[in-house]
């Protein structure tokens, strides 16, 4: 079965840049899809179509894929953005999710 | 914007089946792709499967779990359903019902439901 494959955990400082990665058989042949889910809510889609943000979600998410590598980027990182990030493709005739990461700004 | 509540049982007896419903309200159940997705405790979220109603019912599922899942469609009363045959320990999870205009990602969620497995 396809796998997607994230770092557990991510640290980052104010202000800076995070970068999380996820990685699967010929990802970049796909398209890569983001969401953040904060404590106790709902997950939220902050990246589409491998770098489309929707609409409300700020400028400082962005994505890339290529390869067999997604990334989702957070541009001056801010306390909000503590949350758990999940990257989704299609693999293998369904809908697949990594196992997310924690981002703790510290 | 599309809203969805999901309802049903918190407490399910291994072997049976779990059903829950999701209401759906500010859009039309023959609009969109409705799926259903979980989230174990303290894990990752896991798709179950999607429907698509426009005159003819169109389904999805997760090969995983394809054999034990029905999600249905409720067109008088405007919501959708899942079932989830012979479940057993590893069925405790918290299930979203969840929207989208497109098959490729996941849009609008409910706020989710805790489905406990337990005699």
């Amino acid at each position: 079965s396809y796998e997607l494959t994230q770092p557990p955990s991510v640290s980052v400082s104010p202000g800076q840049t995070a970068s999380i990665t996820c990685s699967g058989d010929k990802l970049g042949d796909n398209f890569a899809y983001w969401y953040q889910q904060r404590p106790g809510q709902s997950p939220v889609l902050v990246i589409y179509h491998d770098m489309k943000r929707p609409s409300g979600i700020p400028e400082r998410f962005s994505g890339s894929n290529s390869g067999n590598t997604a990334t989702l980027t957070i541009s001056g990182t801010q306390a909000l953005d503590e949350a758990d990030y999940y990257c989704q493709a299609w693999g293998n005739d369904a809908m697949i999710f990594g196992g997310g990461t924690k981002l703790t700004v510290l | 914007q599309v809203q969805l509540q999901e309802s049903g049982p918190g407490l399910v007896k291994p072997s049976e089946t779990l059903s829950l419903t999701c209401t759906v309200s500010g859009g039309s159940i023959t609009s969109y792709y409705w799926s259903w997705i979980r989230q174990s405790p303290g894990k990752g979220l896991e798709w179950i499967g999607y429907v698509f109603y426009s005159g003819s019912t169109n389904y999805k599922y997760n090969p995983s779990l394809k054999s034990r899942v029905t999600i249905s469609v409720d067109t008088s009363k405007n919501r959708f359903s899942l079932d989830l045959t012979s479940v057993t320990a590893a069925d405790t999870a918290l299930y979203y019902c969840a929207s989208s205009t497109t098959i490729y990602f996941i849009k609008n969620w409910g706020q989710g439901t805790l489905v406990t497995v337990s005699s």
